[in-house]
């Protein structure tokens, strides 16, 4: 079984300050990790995943995560937040091994705020 | 592509009242899911089927809550009697078979209010 903690429920800043949303997982196989952004009234949408290969990854709208084994770790971050940055965002995780382990276990989520 | 459809958006009942939701997956998705997102919690899954059947239905509190996926494609989830604490957006998702790693497609949800 998965588990995900996400360890910031809130996370206020400043337009165009950088900022990093925590993720520690916890797994017995090997895992793929995820993470989703939730506008408000829409559903998850896939903002970047790390799968296999280089533990950095990146989405189109600059956020990056970077994968971190020793740690446990799914970082997200962003050198430069805008106003339209806020949203909730999930990290998740999902074991690469057959059956059950497939599916997606989320974190609780971080509320990120983007202040003017 | 069209995405996962969910309907109906909105529902608000009473308690002790019963309620279904109705599911679309994309097309050719084999693997379909029902999460409940309670305010403030990341999803949690009730329920998994691969085509028409069931894979995983460890977490659905089935003493009031049933989920059917006829002919593999279309899904519904019922709730009766509902209680005041299932009030939660229930997002429908679906994945191609044996692709884990490309993850899920949400639904917007069906936000159900109990009162």
């Amino acid at each position: 079984a998965q588990s995900v903690t996400q360890l910031d429920s809130q996370v206020p800043v400043f337009e165009e300050a950088p900022v990093e949303l925590r993720c520690n997982y916890s797994s017995s196989v090997s895992v793929y990790l995820f993470w989703y952004v939730q506008y408000p009234n829409q559903g998850l949408q896939l903002l970047l995943k790390y799968l296999s290969g280089s533990t950095l990854v990146e989405s189109i709208n600059g956020f990056e995560a970077e994968f971190n084994k020793s740690q446990t770790s799914f970082h997200l971050r962003k050198p430069s937040v805008h106003i339209s940055d806020t949203a909730e965002y999930f990290c998740a995780v999902s074991g690469i091994s057959s059956g059950s382990a497939r599916q997606l276990t989320f974190g609780s989520g971080t509320q990120l705020t983007v202040l003017p | 592509e069209a995405g996962v459809a969910q309907s109906p958006r909105y529902k608000i009942i009473e308690k002790r009242q019963s309620v279904a939701f109705w599911c679309n997956p994309i097309s050719g998705h084999a693997t379909l899911y029902w999460y409940q997102q309670i305010l403030g919690q990341g999803p949690k899954l009730l329920i998994q089927f691969q085509n028409n059947g069931v894979v995983d239905d460890s977490q659905l509190p089935k003493d009031r809550f049933s989920a059917e996926r006829l002919k593999g494609v279309d899904s519904t989830l019922k709730i009766q009697p509902a209680k005041l604490e299932d009030s939660a957006v229930y997002l429908c998702a679906s994945s191609l078979v044996g692709r884990a790693g490309y993850g899920y497609t949400f639904g917007s949800g069906t936000r159900l209010t109990v009162v």
